[in-house]
């Protein structure tokens, strides 16, 4: 068990259709990456956030969001969602440091039908 | 920019014998080198990693990498595969430009057969 937890842990939902994915960093990680993995793109890095703040983007498409919560928690938000929007999305933690070793969490299986 | 490419996308091995997963890294700055395992239906878990200090890494579960500058290599051997071992491998490198993001190789899925 990593320490990061993240929920739901599967979802399934319709074209056109908006979900919130929740991930909850190890104790005391300041930072929480978002990853997609996909049978035809991979593992892509989406979006970084630090103590609240946002650190780098990556890959991320512009209907999609994220925030960073006071308490530390993050929210992926998925908006207008197509087929190929389904995908396995992690989350990660870390101190923040650039070479702080990044927890994976156990992932949210997105299904879009 | 910076990439890894992982030059084999299946290994099958008996239980017992060797395995090598071999990755080859391309990087304008010095890397930071990391190997992760995902189980099936498991998230990611960090085998190893190399931040510029040993060469000659060492993991868990009997893992270890060398990191070769001259051939831009980063392979992960063990001595001896059991059957747990089966799963997929990411040979996975940090982008400084990027900040601390990973970015990861497709991937190597290895099969150890009894």
């Amino acid at each position: 068990d990593s320490g990061v937890t993240q929920t739901p842990k599967h979802l399934i939902t319709a074209t056109g259709q908006r979900v919130t994915l929740r991930c909850s960093p190890r104790s005391g990680d300041l930072s929480v990456y978002w990853y997609q993995q996909s049978l035809d793109q991979g593992l892509q890095f989406l979006i970084q956030y630090y103590n609240g703040e946002e650190r780098a983007k990556g890959n991320i498409l512009e209907r999609f969001s994220a925030q960073q919560f006071p308490d530390l928690h993050s929210e992926l938000n998925l908006s207008s969602l197509e087929l190929g929007d389904s995908a396995l999305y992690f989350c990660a933690s870390s101190a923040g440091g650039p070479l702080e070793t990044q927890y994976f969490g156990p992932g949210t299986r997105l299904l879009v039908l | 920019a910076q990439s890894v490419t992982q030059l084999d996308s299946h290994v099958s091995v008996s239980e017992g014998t060797p395995v090598l997963l071999r990755c080859n890294y391309s990087s304008s700055y010095s890397p930071s080198l990391f190997w992760y395992v995902q189980h099936p239906n498991k998230g990611l878990q960090l085998l190893l990693k190399y931040t510029s200090a040993a060469t000659l890494v060492k993991g868990i579960n009997g893992f270890e990498a060398e990191f070769k500058k001259s051939e831009t290599s980063f392979h992960l051997t063990k001595p001896s595969a059991h059957m747990s071992d089966a799963a997929e491998y990411f040979c996975v490198v940090s982008d400084p430009v990027a900040g601390t993001a990973l970015i990861f190789g497709k991937g190597t899925t290895l099969s150890v057969s009894s």
